[in-house]
């Protein structure tokens, strides 16, 4: 089966740093990946769609230069939370989009700010 | 853009039993409607999907309806098992773009 992963699966830093999260789609090539954060609780809210090779699309409200999304090729996107705040820290999960469409979730990363 | 309402937001049903989680979708161009279950602190699973062209879906125990007529669609687990609770969450979009819409979830209790 189609297979996402995430990493890191867990990190813990600083107020003020940066923190790049990595996405790939580890058995099939994803031109389209999407971003999630999810709060306790509650249901997945989309940040951004990254399309390989050119800019992202950012949802509402999602700050661009904050949250700064590469998607350099057709299985890896990388999600960089700049100058991270601890009203930050939440569960960032990405998916992929297969080339019939369906959409595979990667395990998620947990990130807090201290 | 379309609206998914999934109800309920929680259920708990006894071994064995059979569970049922509906959600209904306001955007007429959706085709695509996948079902995902998340365990905690995990990502979420796709479990079955179902695309406008056919009414149900069939995998060992899950299965999918959907009416297309009454924008909605439904999850059907049969002789449930502890291992079946989670989050199900359901979702809807038009294939060819990039707009799936996800619904609040569904917290499934099968109690032993």
């Amino acid at each position: 089966g189609a297979v996402v992963s995430q990493h890191p699966s867990r990190v813990i830093c600083k107020s003020g740093t940066s923190v790049k999260i990595e996405c790939r789609s580890l058995d099939f090539q994803a031109t389209t990946m999407f971003w999630y954060r999810q709060f306790p609780k509650q249901s997945l809210m989309l940040m951004a769609t990254s399309n390989e090779g050119s800019k992202a699309t950012y949802e509402q409200g999602v700050e661009k230069d904050k949250f700064l999304i590469n998607h350099a090729s057709l299985t890896l996107s990388t999600l960089t939370v700049t100058s991270a705040h601890p009203e930050d820290s939440s569960f960032y999960i990405c998916s992929a989009r297969s080339l019939s469409y369906e959409q595979y979730f990667g395990p998620g990363t947990r990130l807090t700010v201290t | 853009g379309e609206n998914v309402e999934q109800h309920p937001s929680t259920l708990s049903v006894q071994e064995g039993d059979s569970a049922v989680i509906k959600c209904t979708y306001s955007d007429s161009a959706s085709n695509y409607f996948p079902w995902y279950k998340q365990e905690l602190g995990k990502g979420p699973q796709l479990i079955i999907d179902i695309r406008s062209n056919v009414g149900e879906k069939k995998d060992q125990r899950i299965a999918v309806t959907l009416n297309k007529t009454a924008k909605h669609f439904s999850l059907h687990i049969t002789e449930t098992q502890p291992e079946d609770s989670a989050v199900y969450f359901c979702a809807a979009s038009p294939i060819n773009n990039n707009d799936m819409r996800f619904g609040a979830g569904t917290r499934l209790t099968v109690k032993p």
